[in-house]
């Protein structure tokens, strides 16, 4: 199998429920948070972003909650499809010249 | 993303061997970077560069060099391969623009040591 995706934390959902994928980041300074998703085989693809000025921004079906208090980040997919089953990272960006900082990922599995 | 390509797809290679992983990209973005991904531990930072002439080195450089050949090639290269750089590598493009960092990832090099 593929091996990205052994050892990291596992969601599974019924097909038609909504997903929420967590993570929490560790620089107070970071102003900008992208999510990624993984296919099988495939590099990572950006999905939807938020600044720290913001507390939520939504895309299609998709939604991105930021909680700055307590350095967290969800990710909530509506409506789940079997097209959905990937693994996700969380991303962080203090802008300018800083690297960008991800997550382990969390493996979303959409049972049919 | 077709507009970030990675050659080759997959390479079996031996202990000690110097091998080369190539990137081209067509988005025209100055910000390239290497990446492994390991099981459980996410993406890592090999190198980076934010222009031709620009090289930085990432988190876990020990054991990699790269060349950035032109705005849209960046190579990544094992001088002498160890079973412990198998892993797959991802190359990835990106443009500060006004909303932050987004980064554009090639399919990725799947890298077999033995």
């Amino acid at each position: 199998g593929e091996s990205v995706g052994l050892h990291l934390p596992t969601l599974s959902v019924q097909e038609g429920d909504n997903s929420i994928i967590n993570c929490a980041y560790s620089n107070s300074a970071s102003d900008y948070f992208i999510w990624y998703k993984q296919e099988s085989g495939k590099g990572p693809q950006f999905i939807i972003d938020i600044r720290s000025n913001m507390d939520k921004r939504q895309g299609q079906r998709v939604t991105v909650l930021l909680n700055k208090t307590v350095k967290h980040l969800s990710l909530q997919i509506a409506a789940t499809q079997p097209g959905d089953s990937a693994v996700y990272f969380c991303a962080e960006n203090s802008g300018g010249y800083q690297k960008v900082t991800f997550g382990i990922g969390t493996k979303l599995q959409v049972i049919p | 993303d077709a507009d970030v390509t990675q050659t080759p797809r997959n390479r079996i290679t031996k202990t000690g061997k110097r091998i080369m992983l190539e990137c081209s990209q067509t988005k025209g973005h100055d910000r390239m970077y290497w990446y492994r991904q390991d099981p459980g531990l996410g993406l890592r930072l090999i190198y980076y560069s934010f222009d031709v002439k620009d090289i930085n080195k990432g988190e876990i450089s020990d054991g990699y060099s790269v060349s950035r050949q032109a705005q849209a090639k960046f190579s990544l290269s094992l001088e002498s391969a160890i079973p412990n750089q198998t892993a797959l590598y991802f190359c990835a493009t990106s443009d500060l623009g006004t909303g932050g960092e987004t980064q554009y990832f090639g399919p990725g090099t799947r890298l077999l040591v033995l």
